[in-house]
């Protein structure tokens, strides 16, 4: 069965500075892996998607990276801002059939960016 | 503006009381989904619908309840069956429910028993 773990479960930065968010997963049979963001009370917003046969996705100031074979994904956020306070959510969707494709989350990483 | 719309906002329910969450969307996307978040869990599945009038349950279907007569439309029905169901239900949608298709989520309904 696909796990999805997320490490740091929380994370604190000075502002400016460079980070990495980590996510790893059991089963490498996934057609894509999703990165969103979700503010406190709020629905999940989508950063970013990867696909299967992509090694990385870029969007402003964030990358997202996927290493399959070793069932790992890393999201980096350069410069971050007080504003990028959130929590972070990695989803794979995995290619077995018994799933249709459903999206299974890892339980977050809450990101504070100190001013 | 194309996005995914849950209503209400925050619902409360008796003990005993069934009630409907509402999702729409209007991106013209097949596959709609509803999963539950408590904290400190990730979301859970609870049904999803890859076409029109056909639905299947997920990982935690019991006491709910869905129906897909539109393509627009998801309710979400919580039944007096589920016996801890105050928590954040989040709607989503994909063009399909596989073949590498990006995900989309509405703001959130949360549901308080009291």
């Amino acid at each position: 069965k696909q796990e999805v773990t997320q490490i740091p479960a929380a994370l604190s930065v000075p502002e400016g500075e460079n980070l990495v968010l980590n996510c790893s997963f059991t089963d490498s049979a996934i057609y894509n892996l999703q990165w969103f963001r979700q503010d406190p009370g709020k629905g999940l917003t989508s950063l970013l998607l990867i696909q299967s046969s992509q090694r990385e996705q870029t969007s402003g100031r964030l990358n997202a990276s996927l290493d399959k074979s070793s069932g790992r994904s890393t999201l980096y956020i350069a410069a971050s801002q007080p504003g990028d306070s959130a929590t972070y959510l990695c989803a794979v969707r995995p290619l077995s059939r018994g799933s249709q494709g459903n999206l299974i989350f890892g339980k977050g990483t809450k990101l504070s960016v100190k001013p | 503006d194309g996005g995914i719309t849950q209503s209400p906002k925050y619902l409360f329910r008796k003990e005993g009381q069934n009630v409907t969450l509402s999702c729409e969307q209007n991106l013209n996307h097949d596959a709609m989904y509803w999963y539950r978040q408590d904290p400190g869990q990730g979301l859970r599945l609870i049904y999803y619908s890859q076409i029109v009038n056909d639905f299947q349950k997920g990982d935690i279907a019991e006491g709910y309840s869905v129906s897909r007569e539109k393509k627009e439309s998801f309710p979400l029905t919580v039944t007096s069956a589920q016996k801890n169901p105050t928590a954040f239900y989040l709607c989503a949608s994909s063009v399909t429910g596989g073949a590498g298709n990006e995900a989309f989520f509405g703001q959130g309904t949360r549901l308080t028993v009291v």
